[in-house]
C-alpha cells in the first residue's frame, strides 16, 4: 500500500511571493504521483501529474512539481501566487502494482494575502 | 467533453433519516469512486466500482451506507440511517482504463446532519 502525507496544513503567503507545498510519499514499489487543487465549494480539479520520464512536472495555472524518488517528495512550486491560487492542495499517489488505488494527503489549505 | 454530474448539490437532513446521492460519471469511463471528504481532511475511498462489479468497498460502513452502479453507467450511494459524523462531501469520480490516467471528480454532494 502507499501513503502521503502534506506536511503543512496551511500555508499563508503575501500575493506575488514564492510558494511551495510539500508532499511526502511513502511506497514499497514505484509510483504515479498528482497534485489537485479544490476551490471553495468545487470539487477536485487535476493541477499536474508525473508519470515518467522528467522528473520536474509542469501544470496549469503556472505551477510546477519536482519527482524527488531518493527523498520520496513530489513538492509543488509556483514562483509567484496570486489571490485567485486561494484554495487547498491535495497530494495523490498511485502505486504502480494496483492502478486503481488512489491514497489521497489530508491536505494543504494555500491562503494568499493582499 | 461533460464532466461528472453530481446531485443533490447540498442536503441538510436530521439523524437517523436517510439520505441518496446520485452520480454521473464521464460518457465511457468504466471505473467510478465514491469519496468521503469530512472538512479540514482529504477524501477517502469508499467504493469503487468497474463497470457494475464492485473492486474495493473495505472503507464502506457497511450497515448503513449502500452504492450501486447498475449498468455500469450512473451510480446511487445512499445513507441510512444517518449520523452526525456523516456530514461531509460526497465526491463521486470516475477515470478511464490505462496506466496512470486521471482521476476526474464531480463538484460534491454536501450533507450536513442535523
Amino acid at each position: 500500500a502507499q501513503s502521503v502525507t502534506q506536511l503543512d496544513s496551511q500555508v499563508p503567503v503575501f500575493e506575488e511571493a514564492p510558494v511551495e507545498l510539500r508532499c511526502n510519499y511513502s511506497s514499497s514499489v514505484s509510483v504515479y504521483l498528482f497534485w489537485y487543487v479544490q476551490y471553495p465549494n468545487q470539487g477536485l480539479q487535476l493541477l499536474l501529474k508525473y508519470l515518467s520520464g522528467s522528473t520536474l512536472v509542469k501544470g496549469i495555472n503556472g505551477f510546477e512539481a519536482e519527482f524527488n524518488k531518493s527523498q520520496t517528495s513530489f513538492h509543488l512550486r509556483k514562483p509567484s501566487v496570486h489571490i485567485s491560487d486561494t484554495a487547498e492542495y491535495f497530494c495523490a499517489v498511485i502505486g504502480r502494482d494496483n492502478f486503481n488505488k488512489f491514497y489521497f494527503g489530508s491536505g494543504t489549505k494555500l491562503n494568499v494575502k493582499p | 467533453e461533460a464532466g461528472v454530474a453530481q446531485s443533490p448539490r447540498y442536503k441538510i437532513i436530521e439523524k437517523r433519516q436517510s439520505v441518496a446521492f446520485w452520480c454521473n460519471p464521464i460518457s465511457g469511463h468504466a471505473t467510478l469512486y465514491w469519496y468521503q471528504q469530512i472538512l479540514g481532511q482529504g477524501p477517502k475511498l469508499l467504493i469503487q466500482f468497474q463497470n457494475n462489479g464492485v473492486v474495493d468497498d473495505s472503507q464502506l460502513p457497511k450497515d448503513r451506507f449502500s452504492a450501486e452502479r447498475l449498468k455500469g453507467v450512473d451510480s446511487t450511494l445512499k445513507i441510512q440511517p444517518a449520523k452526525l459524523e456523516d456530514s461531509a462531501v460526497y465526491l463521486c469520480a470516475s477515470r478511464t482504463e490505462g496506466v496512470g490516467n486521471t482521476i476526474y471528480f464531480g463538484e460534491g454532494s454536501w450533507l450536513t446532519v442535523v
